[in-house]
């Protein structure tokens, strides 16, 4: 079982509509739970970072965090075709600081 | 604020060669510096974490004697593949950890590297 597991993809939603991104992760100890968005080519950059149970809103995006079942979202309302890229989950199980990542889920918002 | 400079963004090479990339924290100061390698259509896989004023802690798999990082100072960190391989092609992130409070991970841009 793989620690960090995502959907793989493609998840085609319209454009204006929600997209619902999921990630489950293995280790019950883990602490801090990330989201970054990955463009072709290009390196990650930081969408939103979660450490407690519930919901997080920034903008049009809202992480929810269930620790319980070991599952973390991503929400984005009002998708625009500009959000299409691959979306990696990233856990952070300890005070090491460092990053287990998902394989990603590659997002198609279709104008 | 939290930008990681990394440079060169491309290298073209022939096997053989060694390869020196640079990750620099320009507006931040970086106690922890993480390198990550990341295969086309996988998703990244970290190397190693470097400290400041220490040894680089790889990640199993990794050879040290491969990819020699030194972290020299609380801006600079660098990863050296030495003898490349065509095996080595790869696309090579590096990240940044703000040193007071702040916990996620800055990266830089990436150095997408491909041995002949």
């Amino acid at each position: 079982q793989k620690e960090v597991e995502q959907n793989s993809g493609p998840l085609s939603v319209p454009e204006g509509a929600i997209a619902s991104l999921n990630c489950t992760y293995s280790d019950r100890g883990s602490q801090s739970f990330f989201w970054y968005r990955q463009y072709s080519g290009k390196s990650p950059e930081l969408i939103m970072f979660i450490y407690s149970n519930g919901d997080k809103e920034d903008g049009r995006f809202t992480a929810q965090l269930n620790k319980a079942s070991q599952y973390v979202s991503l929400l984005i309302r009002d998708s625009q075709p500009s959000d299409s890229a691959t979306y990696l989950c990233a856990v952070n199980r300890d005070s090491s600081y460092k990053l287990i990542f998902g394989s990603g889920t590659r997002l198609l918002v279709r104008p | 604020g939290a930008v990681v400079s990394q440079h060169p963004s491309r290298v073209i090479c022939k096997s053989g060669t060694s390869v020196k990339i640079e990750c620099r924290s320009l507006d931040f100061q970086a106690t922890t510096m993480f390198w990550y390698r990341q295969f086309p259509k996988q998703s990244l896989m970290l190397m190693a974490t470097s400290n400041e004023g220490s040894k680089a802690t790889y990640e199993q798999g990794v050879e040290k004697d491969k990819f020699l990082i030194n972290h020299a100072s609380l801006t600079l960190s660098t990863l050296t593949v030495t003898s490349a391989h065509p095996e080595d092609s790869s696309f090579y992130i590096c990240s940044a950890r703000v040193r007071t409070g702040g916990q996620p991970q800055h990266f830089g841009d990436g150095t997408r590297l491909s041995i002949l």
